[in-house]
């Protein structure tokens, strides 16, 4: 079936707007997980949904960023009154069983 | 803190001789490791993974190798193509005693290889 995908694939906002991603993650997947990875750096995890678990969210960086999940479908990730350093590419990933973590393309952020 | 480390950044080598990328680790938690390849503006792509029952893991042109008492694993590539020029991810992860991933990867910075033809 179709792979990870998650729309947009760019956003250009301005500083203190509200953004929405969105990811679908593979059908049957009942792991999704956000990170964002800034320019130059490694994958930083943001948040981690399995089934009807309560998700984690150790990695939120500020209560400007919320995600949810509804089932085991559609995930948003939204961040409220966006700053600078919050550009970066958000990259969704979905799975089945432990560890391997299937990415969608990821949504380019730009804050100006 | 940085828990996961790849101290190369970058690494160029000639098509056809092997690739060596290595990664540092300082969690002893983590049991389950894995290498990602990512493409410019494409999501990393899963490539090989690895138990820490295991000391090597092969696959195809891949293997991975991991030092559990160094706390250090490396990828090989051979023989190194063209096409393999990317960044590659080393992460790692905590399996739950249940078997089942215990949810985050962390991730290294990334090295990249350049394969020169």
């Amino acid at each position: 079936g179709a792979g990870v995908s998650q729309s947009p694939s760019n956003k250009v906002t301005e500083k203190g707007k509200d953004v929405e991603l969105r990811c679908d993650p593979i059908s049957g997947h009942t792991a999704l997980y956000w990170y964002r990875q800034r320019l130059g750096q490694g994958l930083e995890f943001l948040i981690y949904f399995q089934g009807n678990s309560a998700p984690d969210k150790s990695g939120l960086p500020s209560d400007r960023f919320s995600a949810e999940r509804t089932g085991e479908s559609v995930s948003t990730l939204t961040i409220q009154r966006t700053q600078q350093e919050d550009s970066a590419v958000y990259l969704c990933a979905s799975s089945l069983r432990r560890g391997e973590q299937f990415f969608g393309p990821g949504t380019r952020l730009t804050v100006l | 803190d940085q828990q996961v480390k790849q101290n190369s950044p970058s690494l160029s080598v000639q098509e056809g001789r092997i690739s060596i990328l290595n990664c540092d680790y300082t969690n002893s938690m983590f049991d389950y490791f894995l290498w990602y390849k990512k493409y410019p503006a494409e999501g990393p792509t899963f490539l090989i993974s690895i138990s820490s029952i295991k000391d090597k893991n092969e696959d195809g042109r891949f293997t991975v190798f991991l030092n559990k008492s160094a706390k250090h694993l490396s990828l090989h590539i051979v023989p190194s193509q063209p096409g393999d020029s990317a960044v590659y991810f080393c992460a790692a992860t905590r399996v739950s005693a249940g078997g089942t991933s215990y949810g985050k990867l962390t991730f290294g910075q990334g090295t990249i290889l350049t394969v020169h033809p």
